[in-house]
C-alpha cells in the first residue's frame, strides 16, 4: 500500500511565523501535490512537483513556497503565516491521476 | 467560474436505496475523470476512475457524458458505510498534472 505521511496532524502558529509542512511518500512517485481544503471551496491546488527540484504553481500559490530536494519529500513553506492561511493542508503523491493523499495537517494561525 | 461543480447535498437515503450524483465540468477539453470518497475528518481516497464507455465496480457505476459535460456516480443497494462526501475530479489535457476537485456531495445512508 502507498503510504503518504505528513509531519503533523494539528499545528497552531502565530501570525508572522514561518511554517514548514512536510510530506513524505514511500512509493517512488514522481508527482507530488499540496492542496488546501476549506468548507465550501473544496480542495485547491497550491503547488505541485513532477520531479526532484521541479515545481509548478497551482491555483493559489500566493503566500506559499515549496521545496523538493528528494523524490520522496515535498515541503510546503508559509513564509509569514497569516490568519487566512488557517486551513486543512493535504499532500498527495501519484504516478498518474490525482493519487494518494496523506492524512492532512490542520493548521490554525492565531 | 468553477471548473467543476457538484450539488453539495446533503443526500439522505435509506439503506438499500439507489442514489446518483452528477458533477458538471466547464472545459470541454477535459481528459481524465475520477470519483473520490472522503469520510469525515479523513483524507480523500480514490473510489474509481471514470472511463469514456462507463465502468462499474460492484455497487458503484460511473458514467461520462461528454456532450453534456458531466460525470455521474450511481450507488446501488446503499450501505450505512457509504455515508461520506463524494468528490469528483477532472483534469485537462493542457494542464498536465493539475487536477480540479469539486466541493463534494454529502451522502448519509439512514438505517
Amino acid at each position: 500500500d502507498v503510504k503518504v505521511t505528513q509531519s503533523s496532524r494539528y499545528l497552531v502558529k502565530r501570525t508572522g511565523e514561518k511554517v514548514f509542512l512536510e510530506c513524505v511518500q514511500d512509493m517512488d512517485h514522481e508527482n507530488m501535490f499540496w492542496y488546501r481544503q476549506d468548507p465550501g471551496l473544496g480542495l485547491r491546488l497550491i503547488y505541485f512537483s513532477y520531479d526532484v527540484k521541479m515545481k509548478e504553481k497551482g491555483d493559489i500559490p500566493e503566500g506559499y513556497s515549496v521545496s523538493r530536494e528528494k523524490k520522496e519529500r515535498f515541503s510546503l513553506i508559509l513564509e509569514s503565516a497569516s490568519t487566512n492561511q488557517t486551513s486543512m493542508y493535504l499532500c498527495a503523491s501519484s504516478l498518474r491521476g490525482p493519487g494518494f493523499f496523506g492524512p492532512g495537517t490542520r493548521l490554525t494561525v492565531l | 467560474r468553477k471548473e467543476v461543480e457538484q450539488d453539495p447535498g446533503p443526500f439522505n437515503v435509506p439503506e438499500g436505496a439507489t442514489v446518483a450524483f452528477n458533477c458538471t465540468y466547464s472545459n470541454s477539453a477535459s481528459q481524465s475523470f475520477f470519483w473520490y470518497r472522503q469520510d469525515c475528518r479523513k483524507e480523500p481516497k480514490l473510489l474509481m476512475s471514470v472511463y469514456s464507455s462507463g465502468n462499474e465496480d460492484g455497487r458503484f457505476t460511473a458514467q461520462l457524458n461528454r456532450a453534456s459535460q458531466y460525470i455521474s456516480l450511481l450507488i446501488r443497494d446503499s450501505k450505512l458505510s457509504d455515508s461520506a462526501t463524494y468528490l469528483c475530479v477532472v483534469t485537462e489535457a493542457n494542464t498536465g498534472n493539475q487536477f480540479y476537485f469539486g466541493t463534494g456531495t454529502s451522502l448519509t445512508v439512514i438505517p
